[in-house]
């Protein structure tokens, strides 16, 4: 079964740094580009950040932009999300989601295909 | 950025109804679009890929149209399982902003 987990959310005071994780199984990792996408309680979805598949491309939200470091281990199946400098405004639920593009399918368009169930980051004094 | 924009914000419906959700972007994506439905407490599902191609193992009620600008998300003869906030996402460009959702209520 393709699955996605992620972990590392909790609270954590203002200024401070938290690193999510999230393992995948059931499908060949280093196939396929990853992303995070946050949802603040009651609001709507917002793209954070992705990474391809070697890790060659990477991109950010501007909201988090020199504060947040997207990562990936393709030996441990894992995707990470580094984040540096919380503030109260990223207090979300974050996701990580599975691109539908395999590499050398010649397919051209994203899309998030899988996601995992979240994990919860509180950022509150 | 490209910004998308939605419509309704909220739409009330019955069980049978056929609805249509709309999807705008701030300037053309192609066929760059996607749809997905979330539903409470739960993570978002993708319906609909490359505005669109419907993926596997959504029912064929749902159907996706449009391409530059304007696009569309249809669901026909509405199931109460269909009832839930439903999301449009440009690919076009890096950031892969959302639009702000629609929620699908019971009328």
């Amino acid at each position: 079964e393709v699955q996605l987990m992620e972990s590392g959310g909790g609270l954590v005071q203002p200024g401070r740094s938290l690193r999510l994780s999230c393992a995948a199984s059931g499908f060949t990792f280093d196939n396929y580009d990853m992303h995070w996408v946050r949802q603040a309680p009651g609001k709507g979805l917002e793209w954070v950040s992705g990474i391809n598949w070697n890790s060659g491309s990477i991109g950010y939200a501007d909201s988090v932009k020199g504060r947040f470091t997207i990562s990936r281990d393709n030996a441990k199946k894992s995707l990470y999300l580094q984040m540096n400098s919380v503030r109260g405004d990223d207090t979300a639920f974050y996701y990580c989601a599975k691109d539908i593009r395999e590499r050398g399918s010649g397919v051209y368009y994203d899309a998030f295909d899988i996601w995992g169930q979240g994990t919860m980051v509180s950022v509150s004094s | 950025d490209i910004q998308m924009t939605q419509s309704p914000s909220s739409l009330s419906a019955s069980v049978g109804d056929r609805v249509t959700i709309t999807c705008r972007a701030s300037q053309s994506i192609s066929s760059y679009l996607n749809w997905y439905q979330q539903r409470p407490g739960k993570a978002p599902e993708l319906l609909i890929y490359a505005a669109s191609s419907l993926q596997g193992g959504v029912p064929s009620r749902f159907s996706g149209g449009g391409s530059g600008a304007d696009f569309t998300l249809t669901i026909t003869s509405l199931q109460p399982e269909d009832f839930a906030t439903y999301y449009c996402q440009q690919t076009y460009s890096s950031p892969y902003t959302f639009g702000q959702g629609t929620k699908l209520e019971i009328k």
